[in-house]
């Protein structure tokens, strides 16, 4: 079946403006997470929805970043007034059953994004 | 949650096994032990979860030992394709979000 996909898979913008990244989790899948890699670096957990739950937006950097999610699907990550350190690969990732331990996370190809 | 810590990188040959060691001190009665594969320009991939004593899959086997404070990722007879980072992850409750550096693996001819 299709996995999780993202787009765009590429995105350069100027300094200051607004981007937008989207996720298309697997089917089913009720939680969906964001997370931010730089380059040769881990993770950076991002914020995470699960089902109809207030997302958990404790990682997010700023109050420029922000995300939503229509449906219980689709997921936007909107960053505004972007910033060169913003710069890095955006990854998305679903997972079925939120509140099982053990479950795990199916990642997208990311979305990488440079700031000039 | 848990912190975990594992080695920044590591390298082996072709045909080894490699084994790739993970501590994770504070890890609580109800936490799993995950493991992921990432390869440059992709997202991370499952490999191998587990609780207590030994799992094994088709990739990898994975040895925890009775106090469940560190785990051991066991790669059989490396090859090229091999060479990724590989992170341990201690998922807590549905929170298995906190991704550390990872281990990265050079596999040699």
């Amino acid at each position: 079946g299709a996995g999780v996909s993202q787009s765009p898979s590429n995105k350069v913008t100027e300094k200051g403006k607004d981007v937008e990244l989207r996720c298309d989790p697997i089917s089913g899948h009720t939680a969906l997470y964001w997370y931010r890699q730089s380059l040769g670096q881990g993770l950076e957990f991002l914020i995470y929805f699960q089902g109809n739950s207030a997302p958990d937006k404790s990682g997010l950097p700023s109050d420029r970043f922000s995300a939503e999610r229509t449906g219980g699907s689709v997921s936007t990550l909107t960053i505004q007034r972007t910033q060169q350190e913003d710069s890095a690969v955006y990854l998305c990732a679903s997972s079925f059953l939120s509140l099982a331990v053990q479950e795990t996370q199916y990642f997208g190809p990311g979305t990488r994004l440079l700031v000039l | 949650l848990a912190k975990t810590t594992q080695p920044i990188s590591m390298d082996s040959y072709e045909g080894q096994e490699v084994n790739i060691t993970c501590s994770h001190n504070n890890i609580a009665t109800n936490d799993y032990i995950t493991w992921y594969q990432q390869f440059p320009s992709q997202g991370p991939r499952f490999i191998i979860q587990g609780y207590k004593t030994k799992v094994t899959n088709e990739v990898a086997s994975l040895f925890i030992p009775a106090d469940r404070k560190s785990s051991t990722l066991s790669l059989p007879r490396v090859s090229l394709s091999d060479t990724a980072v590989y992170y341990c992850l201690v998922t807590s409750g549905g929170q298995n979000f906190v991704f550390g550096p990872g281990t990265r693996l050079s596999v040699l001819p």
